[in-house]
C-alpha cells in the first residue's frame, strides 16, 4: 500500500527565513506525482507545488522548491523568503501516474507559523 | 470560473440522522472527488467520479454513505444514520481529463454529530 509520511507536527521560521517541510514515501510504482498542498485557516486548499516522477530536475515556483530523491523516497519542499501569508497546514500528497487510481494519498501535515 | 463550491459549509446534526451535502464543480471539470479530513489528519479519499459513472469507492465509504453525481455536474454526498464518528470535513475537488495532475477543492463542509 502506498503511504506518505511527514515526520514534522509543527514547523516555525522567522519572516523572510527559510524552512524545509519534510515528506517521505512509500510505493512500488515507478511513475507517479508529489505534490504540496497548503491549506490555510479556514480556507481552502490549494497546490503549492508539484513534481512528476520521471523528471529528474526538481520542481520550483517562485519562494518554493523541493528536493526530490527518488530512491530515498524523499520529497522536501522549501520554502524561502517566508512570508505572514505562508503560515498555514502544509500537506505532501502522492498519486500513481498511470491506472485507474486518481486518488491523492495524503500525508497528516505541517503546521507552519511563522514570526514577524 | 468561480471554483469549487460547497454547501452548506457547516453542519450540526444530531445522531442517527440523514444528512446531505452538495458539491458544485468547476464548469466543465468531468472527474469529481470527495475525501474527509478528520482533526489532525490529511484527508481521506473518498469517491472518484467521471462524469456521471462513479469510478472508485474507499472502504472508508460504508453501507451508510452514498454519492451521486447527476447528468456529470454537480455531486451530493449522503450520510443516513450519521454517527460520532462522522464528524468531519467533508472536502470535495475536480479536475479535467485532460490536466494530469491537478485537483482543485472547495472550502469543504464541516460536519459535527451531536
Amino acid at each position: 500500500a502506498q503511504t506518505v509520511t511527514q515526520s514534522q507536527p509543527e514547523m516555525s521560521v522567522q519572516e523572510a527565513e527559510t524552512v524545509t517541510l519534510s515528506c517521505t514515501y512509500d510505493t512500488s510504482e515507478s511513475d507517479y506525482y508529489l505534490f504540496w498542498y497548503k491549506q490555510p485557516p479556514s480556507r481552502q486548499m490549494i497546490l503549492v507545488i508539484r513534481q512528476e516522477a520521471y523528471k529528474q530536475q526538481n520542481a520550483t515556483e517562485n519562494r518554493f522548491s523541493v528536493n526530490f530523491q527518488k530512491a530515498a523516497k524523499s520529497f522536501s519542499l522549501k520554502i524561502s523568503d517566508s512570508q505572514l501569508g505562508d503560515a498555514a497546514m502544509y500537506f505532501c500528497a502522492y498519486r500513481p501516474r498511470g491506472g485507474a487510481t486518481n486518488k491523492l494519498i495524503f500525508g497528516t501535515g505541517t503546521l507552519l507559523a511563522v514570526q514577524p | 470560473d468561480t471554483g469549487v463550491s460547497q454547501n452548506p459549509r457547516h453542519k450540526i446534526t444530531k445522531r442517527g440522522q440523514n444528512v446531505t451535502f452538495r458539491c458544485d464543480p468547476i464548469s466543465e471539470h468531468n472527474r469529481l472527488y470527495w475525501y474527509r479530513q478528520t482533526l489532525g489528519q490529511g484527508p481521506e479519499f473518498l469517491t472518484y467520479f467521471q462524469n456521471e459513472a462513479q469510478l472508485e469507492k474507499s472502504r472508508l465509504l460504508s453501507d451508510r454513505f452514498s454519492a451521486e453525481r447527476p447528468k456529470g455536474s454537480f455531486s451530493t454526498l449522503e450520510i443516513q444514520r450519521t454517527e460520532q464518528g462522522d464528524s468531519a470535513m467533508y472536502l470535495c475537488a475536480s479536475s479535467l481529463t485532460t490536466q494530469r495532475y491537478e485537483q482543485y477543492f472547495g472550502p469543504g463542509t464541516r460536519l459535527t454529530v451531536t
